[in-house]
């Protein structure tokens, strides 16, 4: 099955700098790789998705980039603000299967 | 995005019963739907995979005869922890599928005592 590596677990950034969160996965068969905020207590809130016929998606701040060829996926947040605070899960999915989460990474935003 | 409700958002039982948890698609139709498991502090882990119509699909590891899941329409998927104990305490979160995107219940917090 797929096996989705997540980096790194924990991430602190000042506000206003850059932060990556980059995954790996194993199945070359995955074709779909969403990436999930997580607030404590709630549910995960898709962000960004990426399909594999595509190298890289922006939205405003927020932006994903996917090598198929070394199954890796990065998720870029520019211009961080304090409410980025939360974990954020990167998962990947082949055909019709429920979704691999990766670990998760705890991301912090330093006023 | 889409909504998917749950519910109960919380339960606590006594071991050895059973507890149901619904989830349901407002605003679209869902013929797939997915039950997660979340212990603190850590990942999704997807359990099973409910059909509309059909048997439910369970990943490696997870008791089929002891999480029961029914999808009976096309709105709704139930989850049944029958016999719970203690270390099925956990956060239970559902997804439905549009396209290729899913969209996740609130989840249910599931103690048992």
């Amino acid at each position: 099955g797929e096996n989705v590596e997540q980096h790194p677990s924990t991430l602190s950034v000042q506000e206003g700098d850059s932060a990556v969160i980059k995954c790996t996965y194993s199945d070359s068969a995955s074709n779909y790789f969403p990436w999930y905020k997580q607030e404590l207590g709630k549910r995960p809130q898709l962000i960004i998705d990426i399909r594999s016929n595509v190298g890289e998606k922006k939205d405003q701040r927020i932006a994903v980039t996917l090598n198929k060829t070394a199954k890796h996926f990065s998720l870029h947040i520019t211009e961080t603000q304090p409410e980025d605070s939360a974990v954020y899960f990167c998962a990947a999915r082949g055909g019709a299967d429920g979704l691999t989460f990766g670990k998760g990474t705890h991301l912090i935003i330093q006023p | 995005g889409a909504v998917v409700s749950q519910h109960p958002s919380r339960v606590i039982c006594k071991s050895g019963t059973s507890v149901k948890i619904e989830c349901r698609s407002l605003d679209f139709q869902a013929t797939t739907m997915f039950w997660y498991r979340q212990f603190p502090k850590q990942s999704l882990m997807l359990m099973a995979t409910s059909n509309e119509g059909s048997k439910a699909t369970y990943e490696q590891g997870v008791e089929k005869d002891k999480f029961l899941i029914n999808h009976a329409s096309l709105t709704l998927s139930t989850l049944t922890v029958t016999s719970a104990h203690p270390e099925d305490s956990s956060f239970y979160i559902c997804s439905a599928r549009i396209g290729t995107s899913q969209f996740f219940g609130p989840g249910t917090r599931l103690t048992v005592l």
